[in-house]
Parts: structure tokens; sequence; C-alpha cells
């Protein structure tokens, strides 16, 4: 099993800051089966990245992803009041197709 | 639009059986492997299981293998998740998704709890 670990646990930013949130794996992942996900608090996980640096549909720029191998980067370049929230990463290239623990991205 | 409608959930008591639903509308549903998600109270996302777009390919976590069983019917955009020998820790809202997971639904709740 690929065992996702992200940190930090939690970052405690400011609106404007930017955040990077790291996700390393236990062994490597083919660049194209990484997610990342946001969760909001009451809502359902949304897609943001997909193949380790393609950002879905409606996703804004400001979201960014990059990596290879173990060890993977979602970027948020400048924080607006909605990206406060919970991300996780998710490889869906090797069965169990596993989360990360998360990162609660809150105010600072 | 996408739209995935899980349904069954329930309060349920430990051991017993359920079975999860999800209506799938907006896309092409036979095109895509789909995967049960679950997420317990206040914790973290969880993958469950995930069947090919034919149904010929199946994968369980370790947690729910021999419990659990994926299936779908493609002519009616549906997808099922039979659960048996239920724990207290399978306690959590199960989310239908296409396994690019690209759209999620509201999710159902079963709660597992004598």
């Amino acid at each position: 099993e690929i065992v996702l670990t992200q940190s930090p646990g939690t970052l405690s930013l400011s609106p404007g800051e930017r955040a990077t949130l790291s996700c390393r794996a236990s062994q490597s992942i083919s660049n194209i089966y990484l997610a990342w996900y946001q969760q909001r608090p009451g809502q359902s996980p949304r897609l943001l990245i997909y193949g380790a640096s393609r950002r879905a549909n409606g996703i804004p720029d400001r979201f960014s992803g990059s990596g290879s191998g173990t060890d993977f980067t979602l970027t948020i370049s400048r924080l607006e009041p909605e990206d406060f929230a919970v991300y996780y990463c998710q490889q869906y290239g090797t069965p169990p197709f596993t989360f990360g623990p998360g990162t609660k991205v809150d105010i600072k | 639009d996408v739209q995935l409608v899980e349904s069954g959930g329930d309060l349920i008591q430990p051991g017993g059986s359920l079975r999860l639903s999800c209506t799938a509308s907006g896309f092409t549903f036979s095109n895509y492997a789909m995967s049960w998600v679950r997420q317990a109270p206040g914790k973290g996302l969880d993958w469950v299981s995930t069947i090919s777009k034919t149904a010929d390919v199946t994968y369980y976590a370790d947690s729910v293998q021999g419990r659990f069983t994926i299936s779908r019917d493609n002519s009616k955009s549906s997808l099922f998740l039979q659960m048996h020998s239920l724990r207290v820790d399978d306690t959590a809202m199960y989310y239908c998704v296409p396994a690019t997971g690209a759209s999620w639904g509201q999710g159902t709740l079963v709660t597992v709890s004598s």
C-alpha cells in the first residue's frame, strides 16, 4: 500500500499570502495518478488538480500542482477567503487508492 | 450538469447489512470507472472500493475486503455498495465518485451503533 503523508497538518496564514502544501508518498507514483482535493466545512470534496499538475475544470489559476516521484506540492499563490479549507492528496495509480490525512489551511 | 445522488444510508446495528445506491446523470456513466469513498465524522477521506467501466475488475480497501461488494448497472447509470457484517468503525458519510474524482454528490450517512 502506498502511504501518503501530508505536511504541515495545519497551516495558519492570512488572506493574500502564499500557501505551500506537501504530499509525500511511501513509494514512487506516476505523475498522472496524483490528485488534490479541497473540502470546505460542511461540503463535499472538490477536485482541484489531477495528473499532479493539471487544474480541473473551473479551478482558478491561483491553484497549481507540481512534483514527481514521491514528492508533490500544491501551491495557492494568494489565499482568498474561500480557500480556507482542508486539502487532501490522493494517489489513484496503484490500488488501494489511498488518500493523505489532509492539511487544514486556517486563518491566522 | 453532472449529478450523483447517493441513497440507502441508515442507522444499523453492528453485524447488520445495508445496500447503498448511487444514481448518476449528466455524463455517460458507462464510460467511467466508479468508486465509493467514505468519511467518518470529523475525519479524513477514506477510499473504499472501485469498479471498472464494464464491472470486470473490482478493488477493495483491506478494511472492507470480504464484507463489502461493489457493483453497477450501466443500463440504469447506477452504482451499488452491498455492505455486510457492519462494524462501528464503518460509520461514515459514503460518497459515490467517478474514478476521475471530478464530481461528488452529497453522500449518504451510514451509522453503525447499538
